[in-house]
């Protein structure tokens, strides 16, 4: 059965703290690992990732995927109470189905 | 450009009521539309997609289903509400052109009371 695991599932940091959260799959078909940030209502799209040691940077944000290993990692630096949000991980496969993780809440302080 | 819209955004419904949630696309043609529903702690989860007119997938058996009266409109209904209905509601739309992924709708907050 395909899956996607996130750890941690929630985590608390202070404003200025570098956050890495973790997504692992195990996914049939694999094509693409996305991720996604949902504040209040729906998720918005940040990266897709494809090709493995290719990172990929939005301003404070990165993100890199490891094909090899199965596994994908959001950095985050400099949080700002902005980034509190849930960051979504989802598994694109070639027959475009969706597998999503149970997402990262994080709660940056002020 | 592609929008999805999404309504309602908030429903409280009493038990064993039907349920009706809508969803358009506007912008591009002939799009693959999903509903997913979002629990706590538990990630999306795809109940039905529709890559056309008339066109419905369902990945979970429950009490829900879907249809796809026009090319841009992807219905979710339920006849009689359960009180594990309530969620969050998910309508997406699929664009692998523009490496967006889905694109989701607002969502809708359903209450089953």
């Amino acid at each position: 059965e395909d899956k996607v695991v996130q750890s941690p599932l929630s985590l608390v940091v202070h404003e200025g703290d570098t956050v890495t959260l973790n997504c692992s799959y195990e996914v049939t078909n694999f094509r693409s690992l996305l991720w996604y940030k949902q504040e209040k209502k729906a998720p918005t799209f940040l990266f897709m990732l494809t090709s493995s040691g290719i990172e990929k940077k939005s301003g404070r944000l990165s993100s890199i995927l490891d094909k090899k290993e199965l596994f994908s990692i959001l950095n985050i630096t400099a949080t700002q109470t902005g980034d509190s949000a849930v960051y979504l991980c989802a598994a694109l496969t070639f027959g475009q189905n969706f597998v999503f993780g149970p997402g990262t809440r994080l709660s940056v302080l002020p | 450009s592609q929008t999805i819209h999404q309504w309602p955004a908030t429903l409280v419904q009493p038990v064993g009521s039907p349920l009706s949630l809508e969803c358009t696309v506007e912008g591009t043609s002939n799009p693959n539309l999903y509903w997913y529903r979002q629990a706590a702690g538990r990630g999306l989860q795809l109940l039905f997609y529709s890559v056309g007119i008339g066109q419905i997938s369902s990945e979970v058996p429950q009490n829900l289903s879907a249809s796809r009266p026009q090319d841009r409109q992807f219905i979710l209904s339920s006849k009689k509400l359960l009180l594990s209905d309530s969620g969050f509601y998910l309508c997406a739309w699929m664009n692998l052109r523009e490496d967006y992924g889905y694109t989701f709708g607002s969502g809708t907050r359903l209450t089953v009371v």
